[in-house]
């Protein structure tokens, strides 16, 4: 079975903080995947990754980047963390080949 | 452009009742289409996935078609259960991107 997982479940941050986001994958799949999951919005893509030291924009990058220095990690980071940032972030990942993407437990961020 | 609309909840339900839940797409090309659930405090989960038109995906008791004429792939279960209370969401990718509906709450009571 694939398995993403996520540094932490919850977090807590101040505003105004930097905020590290890991997520792995243990398939070795070549893309991984940020979302955020707001109420009533649905899942919000951020960036993807479609191989190590590559990254592109989804449909919100702003206030955030992205590393990829290995295949089995993708970080996802808030340079000053704000308030409106306060989300739940979802990782996945989707090998070459396969139609899915599989997903990873959430982290549940919330800035103060 | 590529999208998923979905019937918005929440949607409660009794024991045993039918299940429905709408799901309509624009794209171009030929999409894959899923429904991913998402259990409370948890990422989701692929539930079920069809590539190619006509085809019927299913898992636990749950059933879509994948309707090209129609642009529909709509979520059908024929007896829920309390345990099947949770998101659902419609989602359909086209070459590397996914494109998810915004999720339908399902309450299931005894």
């Amino acid at each position: 079975d694939v398995k993403v997982t996520q540094s932490s479940r919850y977090l807590v941050k101040r505003t105004g903080e930097k905020v590290f986001l890991e997520c792995v994958q243990d398939m070795d799949h070549e893309n991984m995947f940020w979302y955020r999951q707001d109420p009533g919005l649905g899942l919000r893509l951020i960036y993807f990754s479609y191989d190590v030291k590559m990254k592109e924009k989804g449909d919100i990058p702003e206030g955030y980047s992205v590393s990829r220095e290995k295949k089995e990690r993708f970080s996802l980071i808030l340079e000053s963390a704000s308030t409106n940032q306060t989300s739940m972030y979802l990782c996945a990942s989707r090998g070459g080949s396969e139609y899915e993407q599989y997903f990873g437990p959430g982290t549940r961020l919330t800035v103060t | 452009g590529n999208s998923v609309t979905q019937m918005e909840g929440p949607v409660t339900l009794s024991e045993e009742a039918f299940l429905t839940i709408n799901c309509t797409y624009t794209a171009t090309g030929y999409p894959s289409l899923f429904w991913y659930v998402q259990y409370p405090g948890e990422g989701l989960q692929l539930l079920l996935k069809a590539t190619k038109a006509d085809d019927k995906g299913s898992n636990k008791g749950f059933e879509a078609t994948y309707r090209k004429e129609t642009t529909s792939f709509h979520l059908e279960k024929g007896s829920v259960q309390v345990s099947d209370s949770a998101v659902y969401f419609c989602a359909l990718s086209t070459s590397n991107q996914f494109y998810f509906g915004t999720g339908t709450s399902l309450t299931v009571i005894p």
